[in-house]
């Protein structure tokens, strides 16, 4: 099966300018995730989509970051303004999961992610 | 909420050694422990996961060791290969949707 594909694999902006990444899940996947991964630490998840639909943005920066997935399958992340913090590798996962609660889990599978500089 | 705590940092070993990556969590709700292996470049893929109703899980030469009463699991790899060399991270199951939280990361270096 083809993987999870993202897009661009490279972006370097100046602070205050705006950004996009794109997130193709792997078909049939019904719940996409986005990371954000600091260098040299784990990925901390920033949103989680089942379908269409957001399940938890909790963690998500809200006056600076949002995202979508139109029609239940490709995804975008924004940042707008982007801040010199906002450095990371930003990743996209997807997995067949429909949660039912906390008691169920079926494996992420990730893209290679989006290298983002701020400078 | 959930904390995943991962030891050690750095781990060098030689070519046909054992490789152990130990990680403990907070919260006695989580019930999945996956580990990830992430090569430069690329994002993190899954290697091997356990669910808090099994005590051990072998794949050929990784296994995986969960103590729900201690609340740490680990990893073991055997017989290790230069192409082991990779970043590994753990994870737990945490809050309110069960999501995912990783531990900062253990860099394997296999020598040859």
């Amino acid at each position: 099966e083809a993987g999870v594909a993202q897009s661009p694999r490279y972006k370097i902006i100046e602070k205050r300018q705006s950004v996009a990444f794109w997130c193709n899940p792997i078909s049939g996947h019904a719940t996409l995730y986005w990371y954000q991964q600091i260098l040299g630490q784990g990925p901390k998840l920033l949103i989680q989509f089942q379908n269409n639909g957001v399940v938890d943005d909790s963690q998500l920066p809200k006056d600076r970051f949002s995202a979508e997935r139109l029609k239940g399958v490709d995804s975008t992340l924004k940042i707008q303004p982007a801040k010199l913090e906002d450095s990371a590798v930003y990743l996209c996962a997807s997995s067949l999961g429909l949660r039912q609660g906390p008691h169920y889990n079926s494996p992420l599978h990730f893209g290679n992610g989006t290298r983002l500089t701020v400078t | 909420g959930e904390n995943v705590e991962q030891h050690p940092s750095t781990l060098s070993v030689q070519e046909g050694d054992s490789a152990v990556i130990k990680c403990t969590y907070s919260d006695s709700a989580s019930n999945y422990f996956p580990w990830y292996k992430q090569e430069l470049g690329k994002g993190p893929q899954l290697i091997i996961d356990i669910r808090s109703n099994v005590g051990e899980k072998k794949d050929q030469r990784i296994a995986v060791t969960l103590n729900k009463t201690a609340k740490h699991f680990s990893l073991h790899i055997t017989e290790t290969q230069p192409e082991d060399s990779a970043v590994y991270f753990c994870a737990a199951s945490g809050g309110s949707q069960g999501n995912l939280i990783f531990g900062k990361g253990t860099k394997l270096s296999v020598k040859p």
